[in-house]
C-alpha cells in the first residue's frame, strides 16, 4: 500500500535559519498527489501545499516544495523561518484512485519549533 | 464560505461505554466525507468516508461505526467503548473529485 515517511520527528530551528522538512513517498498510482498540511496548537490542519507536475516547484506563504517523481520525494522548505512557523506539519499522498475515496496516507507529522 | 464543526472538543469515557463523535460542515453541498484516527505517538489514518448521504465505507476495522444521516452530517459511534479507541479524531470534507481535503478542529478523546 501507499505509505509516507517524514524522517524527523522534532526540528527546532533559530528564527531566521532555513527550513528543510523531508518527505518521501511511495506508491504504485503514478497520478499521486503530495500535500503538506500545518497544524497549529488548537486549529483545524490546513492545507499549506499541494503538488504540482514532476519537477514544478509550488509555493505558497513563503513556503516552498517540489515533487520529484524520480527520488519520490516532497520536501518542504523555506528560506528563512519565522517564530509563528512553529506547528506541526504532515506530508501526505493521495493516491488519485478514482472510485470517490480521495483517501490521504500521512507520514508521522513533523514538529517544527523555531526558537528565538 | 465553508465552515466545518466538530463536537465534543474533548471527551473523557469509560472502557465498555457508548461514543458518539459529530462532524457537521455548513456551507457546501454533497460534500466527500471523512474520519480520521490518530492514536497517541501514530499517525493520521483514514476510518471511513462517505459520498453521499447513507452510504459510509469502512477502510480500517476499528469496532467503530459511522453513518450520514443528513448531507452535511457525518457521525462516528460505538456501543462499547475500547482503551484502544483513544486519540484524535479529525473530519474531513473534499470536493466531489478533488484530491484537497479540509479538516475540522478535532476530537481528543480518552477512554479509561
Amino acid at each position: 500500500g501507499d505509505s509516507v515517511t517524514q524522517k524527523e520527528g522534532l526540528v527546532t530551528l533559530t528564527e531566521g535559519l532555513p527550513v528543510m522538512l523531508n518527505c518521501t513517498y511511495q506508491t504504485i498510482y503514478s497520478n499521486a498527489f503530495l500535500f503538506w498540511y500545518v497544524h497549529y496548537l488548537n486549529e483545524s490542519p490546513r492545507l499549506l501545499l499541494k503538488s504540482s507536475t514532476d519537477n514544478k516547484r509550488t509555493e505558497h506563504q513563503g513556503f516552498h516544495a517540489t515533487l520529484h517523481k524520480s527520488s519520490s520525494s516532497f520536501h518542504l522548505q523555506k528560506s528563512s523561518a519565522q517564530l509563528s512557523d512553529s506547528a506541526l506539519y504532515y506530508c501526505a499522498l493521495s493516491d488519485g484512485a478514482t472510485g470517490g475515496n480521495n483517501k490521504l496516507t500521512f507520514g508521522q507529522g513533523t514538529v517544527l519549533s523555531v526558537i528565538p | 464560505a465553508q465552515t466545518i464543526h466538530q463536537w465534543p472538543v474533548a471527551e473523557i469515557k469509560a472502557v465498555g461505554s457508548p461514543l458518539s463523535l459529530g462532524c457537521t460542515i455548513k456551507g457546501k453541498s454533497s460534500p466527500n466525507l471523512y474520519w480520521y484516527w490518530q492514536a497517541t505517538g501514530g499517525t493520521l489514518q483514514q476510518l471511513f468516508y462517505s459520498i453521499t448521504v447513507g452510504q459510509v465505507e469502512s477502510v480500517v476495522q476499528l469496532n467503530l461505526s459511522a453513518s450520514r444521516p443528513k448531507d452535511d452530517q457525518f457521525i462516528l459511534s460505538t456501543e462499547k467503548l475500547l482503551l484502544s479507541h483513544s486519540g484524535f479524531y479529525l473530519c474531513a470534507w473534499s470536493h466531489t473529485g478533488e484530491d484537497t481535503q479540509y479538516f475540522g478542529p478535532g476530537t481528543r478523546l480518552l477512554v479509561l
